[in-house]
């Protein structure tokens, strides 16, 4: 059982908008850890596509956006394209662990 | 651009000990900027954090796995391993060296990873 928890799937057609969340508690994203996303492409290893709860590296398009309320973050896709099917990962450290890094579970994104 | 490469044995048998080496290009293991950070992911499993060294020789371990790891740093080659000791069936998993940027704690180069089987 994964630190931080986050629906195991999340669907939409292309063009919409989703939406996956990341819930944690007061000894990670309540302390006021950041929080990162990773999408990891089917055989692929991850790929950072959020850091410090709104931040996109370069080359990451504008239809990936990000927030953090409280012990919850959200990762939001619009325009949903094919490409966008992958796991996505929310990741972030807790006191409770001594530090540690830890990452949610995964949601799976299906374009349908 | 950071490069990472994983090697070491795809398979390992129970109750030794896996030894993963990571190669890293385009950044010094020496560097302040970077911590130097082991991920694992057993099969159609989620991602588990194990563990990084900072270039100082800190290391910092999951409580969950701290009892049997090692990770260490080759400055002259330029690379950085993970020992896990006893291993088990649990233990197999894909396992990703990453660099970690001192400033927003993110994982932001990974190694494409390498799987490591437990198995007799």
């Amino acid at each position: 059982q994964s630190v931080l928890t986050q629906p195991p799937s999340v669907s939409g057609a292309p063009g919409q908008r989703v939406t996956i969340s990341c819930t944690g508690s007061s000894s990670n994203i309540g302390a006021g850890y950041d929080v990162h996303w990773y999408q990891q492409s089917p055989g692929t290893a991850p790929k950072l596509l959020i850091y410090a709860n709104r931040n996109r590296p370069s080359g990451v398009p504008d239809r990936f956006s990000a927030s953090k309320s409280g012990t919850s973050a959200f990762l939001a896709i619009t325009g949903l394209q094919a490409e966008d099917e992958a796991d996505y990962y929310c990741q972030s450290y807790d006191t409770s662990l001594s530090g540690s890094g830890v990452f949610g579970g995964g949601t799976k994104v299906t374009v349908l | 651009q950071v490069e990472l490469q994983e090697s070491g044995p795809g398979v390992v048998k129970p109750s030794e000990t896996l030894s993963l080496t990571c190669t890293v290009s385009g950044a010094s293991v020496s560097t302040a900027t970077l911590y130097w950070t082991w991920i694992r992911q057993p099969p159609g499993k989620a991602l588990e954090w194990i563990g990084y060294i900072y270039y100082t020789g800190t290391t910092a371990y999951n409580p969950s796995l701290e009892s049997r790891v090692t990770i260490s740093a080759d400055r002259s080659q330029n690379q950085f391993s993970l020992n896990l000791r006893s291993v088990t069936a649990a233990d197999t998993a894909i396992y990703y060296c990453a660099s970690l940027n001192s400033q927003w704690l993110a994982l932001e180069f990974w190694g494409q990873g390498a799987l490591v089987t437990v198995s007799s």
